[in-house]
């Protein structure tokens, strides 16, 4: 257990609709890092954020957003779904401290667009 | 941009064997860290070794040991008296030194089979 939580552990949706995953880090890492991992592109980076400020941005669709709330959970939100973004969305958290650089992954969520 | 080639898709070792997975980068810092993730059946990404490349000496932990050559850009993975609970995908990742922001930039992966 990384102690990286997220919710829900699986996602069945249509088409056009629009989800929301959320990511509790480790208590005290104050960095989150969203990757999606496909058949297709690997494993991808998508943003980071640090103490509920944006840090940094990958591959991520104009249709994807997040967030980091004041208590440093994180929500990644994925609108105009379409069947090519199925995949596995990981979050990953690190304290981001000295040479402290691990990244501490969640279990992940699985979507599934029909 | 930095990539990361693990030219392997598939390994396959005997039981209490001793297996090597490739990984090579490409970067024009001197300064990053390299890792190695296991992910099995269950899917979860599970740290297994890293290695801060100013560090000449290899990284240890346990059964698992890495031969870092920074000049040839190599960061193998050695798997030694390996165990069926080893069986997974293997991915290499890099990260740059940046501080608090420094994503991973991940290899495609290798695919280890242990058999019995």
């Amino acid at each position: 257990d990384s102690g990286v939580t997220q919710t829900p552990k699986h996602l069945i949706t249509a088409t056009g609709q629009r989800v929301t995953l959320r990511c509790s880090p480790r208590s005290g890492d104050l960095s989150v890092y969203w990757y999606q991992q496909s058949l297709d592109q690997g494993l991808q980076f998508l943003i980071q954020y640090y103490n509920g400020e944006e840090r940094a941005k990958g591959n991520i669709l104009e249709r994807f957003s997040a967030q980091q709330f004041p208590d440093l959970h994180s929500e990644l939100n994925l609108s105009s779904l379409e069947l090519g973004d199925s995949a596995l969305y990981f979050c990953a958290s690190s304290p981001e401290v000295g040479t402290v650089t691990e990244q501490y992954f969640g279990p992940g969520t699985r979507l599934t667009v029909t | 941009a930095q990539t990361v080639t693990q030219s392997q898709p598939e390994m396959s070792v005997q039981e209490a064997e001793t297996v090597t997975l490739s990984c090579t980068y490409d970067t024009s810092e001197s300064d990053y860290y390299l890792f190695w993730y296991k992910q099995p059946p269950s899917r979860q990404m599970i740290l297994v070794i890293r290695q801060e490349a100013y560090k000449q000496q290899n990284a240890t932990e346990n059964r698992f040991s890495v031969n870092f050559q920074k000049a040839a850009k190599s960061f193998s993975l050695k798997i030694s008296d390996s165990q069926l609970g080893d069986a997974a995908m293997y991915f290499c990742a890099y990260r740059d030194d940046g501080g608090s922001q420094g994503n991973l930039i991940f290899g495609k992966g290798t695919k280890l089979s242990v058999k019995p």
